[in-house]
Parts: C-alpha cells; sequence; structure tokens
C-alpha cells in the first residue's frame, strides 16, 4: 500500500525567505509523486509532478521538488516566497503498477496537507 | 477548452435526503476519479470510472454512495440518505486516458444540516 506524510500541518514563512514543505512517502513500487496547490474555496492545481525522469524536478510558480528514492522524501522548496504562495499544500503518491488493466496517474493518494502562510 | 466542471458548487441538504453532484469532464477525456475531502483532511480516492464502466470503487462507502459515468452527459455522484458526516467537499478529476495527468475541478461543497 501507498501512504504519503507531510511532516508539518502549518508553515509560516517571510515574504522574500525560502519556503521548505517536507513529504515523505511510501509505496511498494516505483511510485509517481506530485505537489497539489490547493487556494481557498478553489480547485487543486498540479505544481509539478516526478514520474522517474530526473530526481530534481521544476514546477510553476518557482516551485521545485528533489526526489530522494535513498530518503523516500519529495520535498517541495521555492527560493523566495510571495505572499500569493499562501495557500494549502499536498503531497501525492500514485503508484505506477498495473491495476484493473493499467497505470493510473487519477488514482492519487494525498497526504494530510500543509498550510502555507506568508507575512509581509 | 473548458476545464472540469463541477456542479453545484455549494449544496445544503437535509439529513434524509438525496445529495447528486455532477461533474463534467474536460473535453476529450473519458476517465473519471471522484474524491471526497473532509474537514481539516486530505483527499480520499472513492471512485474511478470510465465511460459507462466503474473501474475501481475500492474508496466508496459501501452503502447510500453510488457512481455513474454514463455515455452521454456528465458523470453522478449520488448520495442516499444524507448524514450530517457526508458534510464535505467533493472533487472530480478528469484524464484523457488512464496513465495521463489529471485535472481537477472546483469541487462541491455538501452541507448537511
Amino acid at each position: 500500500a501507498q501512504s504519503v506524510t507531510q511532516l508539518d500541518s502549518h508553515v509560516s514563512v517571510s515574504e522574500g525567505t525560502p519556503v521548505l514543505l517536507r513529504c515523505n512517502y511510501s509505496s511498494s513500487y516505483s511510485p509517481s509523486l506530485f505537489w497539489y496547490v490547493q487556494h481557498p474555496n478553489k480547485g487543486l492545481q498540479l505544481l509539478l509532478k516526478y514520474t522517474s525522469a530526473a530526481t530534481l524536478v521544476k514546477g510553476i510558480n518557482g516551485f521545485e521538488a528533489e526526489f530522494k528514492k535513498s530518503e523516500t522524501s519529495f520535498h517541495l522548496t521555492k527560493p523566495s516566497a510571495h505572499m500569493s504562495d499562501a495557500a494549502e499544500y499536498f503531497c501525492v503518491v500514485s503508484d505506477t503498477r498495473d491495476f484493473a488493466g493499467g497505470t493510473s496517474y487519477g488514482k492519487l493518494t494525498f497526504g494530510q496537507g500543509t498550510i502555507l502562510t506568508v507575512h509581509p | 477548452n473548458a476545464g472540469v466542471m463541477q456542479n453545484p458548487r455549494h449544496l445544503v441538504r437535509r439529513r434524509g435526503q438525496e445529495a447528486r453532484l455532477r461533474c463534467s469532464p474536460m473535453k476529450g477525456h473519458s476517465h473519471v476519479y471522484w474524491y471526497r475531502q473532509l474537514p481539516e483532511e486530505g483527499l480520499k480516492f472513492m471512485v474511478y470510472l470510465q465511460k459507462e464502466n466503474i473501474i475501481d470503487e475500492s474508496g466508496m462507502p459501501k452503502e447510500r454512495f453510488s457512481a455513474e459515468f454514463p455515455k452521454e452527459g456528465p458523470s453522478i455522484l449520488r448520495i442516499q440518505q444524507v448524514v450530517r458526516g457526508d458534510s464535505a467537499a467533493y472533487f472530480c478529476a478528469s484524464s484523457r486516458q488512464r496513465n495521463t495527468e489529471a485535472f481537477f475541478g472546483q469541487g462541491t461543497r455538501l452541507t448537511v444540516v
């Protein structure tokens, strides 16, 4: 079975300082990993995804994440926080093994979420 | 190309009533996924459908919940005899193929009073 643990439920940073949102995963097979962002009362937006290519993944809005198999981690970082980054962030895993006849990137396991607050 | 459309955005039901949540996938997408987000929790997978077929319903409660994705029209998540514990945000996602990115709708927030 696959699972995701987001190590911080809340992270608070000042505008212009680095952001680090931590995520550890557990998967029996080669996982695909994603970070999604959810702004209040909005849908989910994909920030970036890792699907067994380069281990350092660059996403939208200056975010990036590094897949570290030895540490089973997929932490999300950004060099300089912006006020508009305030939102809830979800680390997500999807097993790439076959199920019901094939891989699916739509059947996802979400972490509990990390609320990012950005102070002026 | 419009995104995944869910309606209604907000739904209030009294205990014992039925709730019907609709999801229109993106154009060209034939795979639909439903997720539930309870307060203070992450999203939990409920069901995966492809046109006219339920592929995986391992996350669906055994009673009162059902889902369909007919040949024509939106996917429907139906909750019969709602209880207060059904209050949550329900998200739908769609993908073009099984192994391509899934795009999420804005969700339907169900409140049971």
